[in-house]
């Protein structure tokens, strides 16, 4: 199975920032990467999609980049909104695996 | 509207077995395969299986492979996980999820459902 590590675990920053996470795969994924915001008692809701594809309807604030195991979640500037956790998920195989999640906190 | 609305929440005793409902609608049925997702309390998401939206095709993660089975109804378009011999650790909320035509990816979620096993 291919195993995603984030990087940080938890994170504290404030309204106007920029914040970077990375998601480190134990193996090549291609750009079989996804990025999801997920906030409390909330279905988890799709961001970036293959990587570096920003999802229809989130903000453009929101960036990916990455390719093979090495993969970036940008946010800039940082809006009251997004503090929430975040999760990266590989689609290059099953079974599809996410990472341990990065809690955005306000600083 | 894209909509997946999962049946409620539901306690069941270690060694029985529960079965979740994920009734979709705003689009076609039979295009898009469903996935099933769980996230136990302070755990990562964790992926069980699929089954494809046109016929009967699933596949599932190899720690559920004995224990799940992913099933749907087409004419009430609407997807059921079973999961039996349960156990503590299976105490999650339970997600379905579409994925997206041919990008591989989770674009509508259900609301989820807390399944607590305890006895």
């Amino acid at each position: 199975d291919i195993q995603l590590t984030q990087s940080p675990s938890s994170l504290s920053a404030s309204v106007g920032d920029r914040i970077t996470i990375t998601c480190r795969a134990s193996q090549s994924v291609i750009s079989y990467l996804n990025w999801y915001q997920e906030r409390p008692g909330k279905a988890p809701k799709l961001l970036i999609y293959a990587a570096s594809n920003l999802q229809s309807g989130v903000p453009s604030r929101f960036s990916g980049s990455g390719s093979g195991t090495h993969f970036t979640l940008a946010i800039s500037p940082l809006q009251p909104e997004d503090f929430a956790t975040y999760y990266c998920q590989q689609s290059s195989s099953t079974p599809y695996t996410f990472g341990q999640g990065t809690k955005l906190e306000i600083k | 509207q894209v909509q997946l609305v999962q049946s409620g929440a539901d306690v069941r005793k270690p060694g029985a077995s529960v079965k979740v409902s994920c009734k979709a609608s705003g689009y076609s049925f039979t295009t898009n395969p469903i996935h099933w997702v769980r996230q136990a309390p302070g755990q990562r998401l964790e992926w069980m299986g699929w089954i494809n939206g046109g016929n009967d095709y699933t596949k599932y993660s190899r720690k559920f492979q004995d224990r799940v089975t992913i099933s749907k109804d087409t004419s009430a378009s609407t997807v059921y996980m079973e999961l039996s011999g349960l156990r503590s650790e299976d105490t999650a909320v339970y997600y379905c999820a579409r994925e997206t035509l041919n990008d591989y990816n989770f674009d509508y979620w259900g609301q989820g459902t807390l399944v607590i096993v305890s006895s």
